[in-house]
């Protein structure tokens, strides 16, 4: 089915491991985001990418860095974790900058 | 900010009734997103609508934007036991990133 897809589901990390996150999607879609979740505070948006080979900061950018060197894939990487990176992260995607998202299911990361 | 906030922040009804939430933001916008969010998955679009639009339907689902009070509303008519989750407004305008409001969580008791 087409969609967006993250990868792992979950992972536990220790402070200071570091960590990647894939993002791959199916729809040609121009657009990636890479949001975090966390309770009583929506969604947050951390990078975002406007095309293949583009990336831009979000919100709360600091502590992650991203790559879109395919169009199909948006990887978010965290090169030194710490305890506040413990969030669920979504990716969603879009075909331009108004149009509906589309989220994958999520990756729920913990760092002890 | 642009931000929008749902109100109210929890909401429980009974099967058979309708469910209204709303938004509301502090910007101009050029649209507004509404999506839903079930326990553990990621979010899903329901609906969107444009600043120079006042009212959109989309099945058991109405949405209205009300840009003179920076607002809009949510309203699920005849609710199920199914449509327990959590709802998100997103307010945009062209050339910026939407930005989420933190939700409203809706029980829909049986």
């Amino acid at each position: 089915n087409a969609g967006v897809t993250q990868t792992p589901k979950f992972r536990v990390l220790k402070t200071g491991q570091s960590m990647t996150l894939l993002c791959a999607q199916d729809m040609n879609h121009e657009y990636m985001y890479w949001y975090r979740q966390d309770p009583g505070m929506g969604l947050r948006l951390i990078h975002y990418s406007v095309g293949e080979g583009t990336t831009a900061k979000g919100e709360v950018p600091d502590g992650y860095n991203v790559s879109r060197l395919k169009k199909q894939n948006f990887l978010l990487g965290l090169e030194s974790a710490a305890p506040s990176q413990t969030s669920v992260y979504f990716c969603a995607s879009s075909l331009d900058w108004a149009g509906g998202y589309t989220f994958g299911s999520g990756t729920r990361l913990t760092v002890v | 900010s642009q931000q929008g906030e749902e109100d109210p922040q929890a909401l429980s009804i009974q099967e058979g009734e309708n469910a209204t939430m709303n938004c509301s933001y502090k910007t101009s916008i050029n649209n507004l997103q509404w999506y839903r969010q079930n326990s553990g998955r990621g979010l899903v679009h329901l609906i969107l609508i444009r600043s120079n639009e006042r009212e959109k339907h989309s099945g058991r689902l109405r949405v209205t934007l009300d840009t003179s009070k920076k607002s809009s509303s949510l309203l699920i008519t005849a609710s199920r036991a199914a449509d327990t989750a959590s709802y998100f407004c997103a307010t945009g305008n062209y050339g910026q990133n939407f930005v989420f409001g933190p939700g409203t969580r809706l029980s829909v008791l049986p």
